[in-house]
């Protein structure tokens, strides 16, 4: 059981647009940490996709987003595309237990 | 650019020490203010945190795997290790280590990992 839940999977075709839902608790998300998303391509290490809420490391297409709400955040992915397809996990810093926790992560499957 | 790799033995007996080393290259493990984590992940399963390492020595670890965590730096050989004691089937993952931005902050550069199974 993960400390922030994220759905098991996402699907979406060619050009549309999927969001991705992290949802935490008072103690992580809801406290105001920042809330950082992941790709992860089969058989890959993962990769920083979003940092600090809605911020894309330099090379991310701009396709990818961020936002932060409440106890809550999201990744957006707009103009969706075959090489999209991956894991995803959200990441933020819990409170009560004193160190980093991740989503369960989601697989995005682009039909 | 810096680069992580880790390494070490891809098979271990149970109730033994996992001991893994992650080497950094294209910068000084020195430079900036970052910190160095190793995060697992077992086959099919999501991403665990395992703990954080400083060039100082100073260290954090996740609460659930604290008491048999232990992690140490090199600065001479650009490196940092983690060694996992009394190890059984549970945590047979594949092992990466990353650049820890900070407390709050993002793993910015990961490792490509490396495999370790837990069998007799």
């Amino acid at each position: 059981q993960s400390v922030l839940t994220q759905p098991p999977s996402v699907s979406g075709a060619p050009g549309q647009r999927v969001t991705i839902s992290c949802t935490g608790s008072s103690s992580n998300i809801g406290a105001g940490y920042d809330v950082h998303w992941y790709q992860q391509l089969p058989g890959t290490a993962p990769k920083l996709l979003i940092y600090g809420n809605n911020n894309r490391p330099s090379g991310v297409p701009d396709r990818f987003s961020g936002s932060k709400s409440g106890t809550s955040a999201s990744l957006a992915i707009t103009g969706l595309q075959a090489e999209d397809e991956a894991d995803y996990y959200c990441q933020s810093y819990d409170s009560s237990l004193s160190g980093r926790v991740f989503g369960g992560g989601t697989k995005l499957t682009v039909l | 650019q810096v680069q992580l790799q880790e390494s070490g033995p891809g098979l271990v007996k149970p109730s033994q020490t996992l001991s893994l080393t992650c080497t950094v290259s294209g910068g000084s493990i020195s430079s900036g203010s970052y910190y160095w984590s190793w995060i697992r992940q077992p086959a099919g399963k999501g991403l665990e945190w395992i703990g954080r390492i400083y060039t100082s020595g100073s260290t954090s670890y996740n609460r659930s795997l604290k008491s048999r965590v232990t992690m140490s730096v090199d600065t001479s050989k650009n490196q940092f290790s983690l060694k996992l004691s009394s190890v059984t089937a549970a945590d047979t993952a594949v092992y990466y280590c990353a650049r820890d931005r900070g407390s709050y902050l993002a793993f910015d550069i990961w490792g490509q990992g490396t495999m370790v199974t837990v069998s007799s």
